[in-house]
Parts: C-alpha cells; structure tokens; sequence
C-alpha cells in the first residue's frame, strides 16, 4: 500500500491479557520505529528497528514489552501481562533517507484499552 | 539528543501567516532540525528539515538562526486543515548515533475562520 498500516485500530483487552498489534511499513523502507502515546502528550519512542535487528530499544518501559521484525518488513510488537496503564495509543512509522536524514511516515496508530 | 522549548500553544487567522518557535541553545554541529506535525486523532506527519540553511517546501519554510540556537516554521496562509500540533525535534546525525526522534510536547496550532 502507499501508507503505514496498522492492525488493530482499536483493541480492547482485559488486564492481565496478552496483546500483538502489527504494522506493514512502506515497501522499501528499512527502518521500523514504534511509539506511544498517552492523551495529551507527544508520542514516546519505544524501538527501532534497521532491517531485522532492534538498533535501538532502550525506550520499551519494562520486559513485558517485546517487538520483532523476523524478515526486514512487517514488524509485530507484542505486550504481556497487560497493565491498565500500558493503555495508549501505539504508533508505528517506517523512514526513508531524504536529504541528509530520516523522514518517518506515520500510521493511524492502534488503540490499546485494557480495562 | 539535544532540548527543544516550544511554546505550548498558538492562535492564528484563517489565511494569515503563522511563525512556530522553537529554541534550542543546546544544538550541536551535527544536530538536524526537523519538524513535525500531528493533526487530531492521526499519526504524526513530516513538514520539513534542515541543518543550516533555510528550507522551503510546499507546505512550509523553515528559517534557521544563523547561531542555530533557535528556528521558526512558517506557514506562509493558514487554513483551518493546519490546526494541528506542531512538534521541533533534534536529532543528531553523527555516525553510530541513534536514529531515533524524541518528541516533545509541541505548540498546539489554533486556527481561527
């Protein structure tokens, strides 16, 4: 497709759960971040991705938190024993290089309400 | 990554220009200035960047001080589809640097008809 897309929009679970919500980047793009965000605040990095290897997670919050990206392009970022304050909106975006630097293109984001 | 402060909110007119601020006496050599946007329930969307130089494109321009201690986004008519909130980010593209974004909070962007 032409944009980030993102499965589920909406999720609701029940505290306790376990909980994977997907993204397929833009075809081609080789980095994969994920974020989150809380109402009124502005999006906080969980991890990226460069192909298939984390480079950099050090914003995932706890090891409940875990994200894989086994052949370079859809990745899935999975939440266990969910909390109700892991409730947020998660957003996924993947970057190309554009005039010296990375440009991320964002998806809708997935709804995460655990109740 | 460097500290950006930005205002927390704005008011414009509907066809008026809008000047965004962002200051970040903390900038570095290496530091890229990019600057982003959110509009309700939707992901964040790239306006613009640059490094030194002003930078235009077709939604907005970008003039960068020439202590690079501060910038402003400018977008040149408003319209009632630009209220949104407006987010300046550092980000360092020395090599083996992450390449991560760190967001703020941003401006909020008001835009009056």
């Amino acid at each position: 497709g032409a944009g980030v897309s993102q499965t589920p929009s909406n999720k609701v679970t029940e505290k306790g759960k376990y909980v994977e919500l997907r993204c397929d980047p833009i075809s081609g793009h080789t980095a994969l971040y994920w974020y989150r965000q809380s109402l009124g605040q502005g999006p906080e990095f969980l991890i990226y991705f460069q192909g298939t290897g984390a480079a950099d997670d050090s914003g995932l919050p706890n090891d409940r938190f875990f994200a894989v990206r086994p052949e370079g392009s859809v990745s899935t970022l999975k939440i266990q024993r969910t909390e109700r304050g892991d409730s947020a909106v998660y957003l996924c975006a993947s970057s190309t290089r554009y005039s010296g630097a990375n440009v991320l293109t964002f998806g809708a984001g997935s709804r995460l309400t655990v109740l | 990554d460097a500290k950006t402060t930005q205002p927390n909110s704005m008011e414009s007119n509907e066809e008026e220009p809008v000047h965004l601020p962002c200051n970040h006496s903390t900038i570095s050599g290496t530091d890229y200035i990019h600057w982003y946007r959110q509009l309700p329930s939707q992901g964040p969307e790239y306006v613009i960047h640059g490094l030194t130089s002003n930078v235009n494109n077709r939604m907005a321009s970008l003039a960068i001080a020439e202590d690079r201690k501060s910038s402003t986004l400018i977008l040149h008519r408003a319209t009632l589809r630009d209220a949104a909130v407006y987010y300046c980010i550092l980000r360092d593209v020395a090599q083996g640097g992450s390449e991560k974004l760190v967001f703020g909070k941003g401006t909020k962007l008001t835009v009056n008809p």
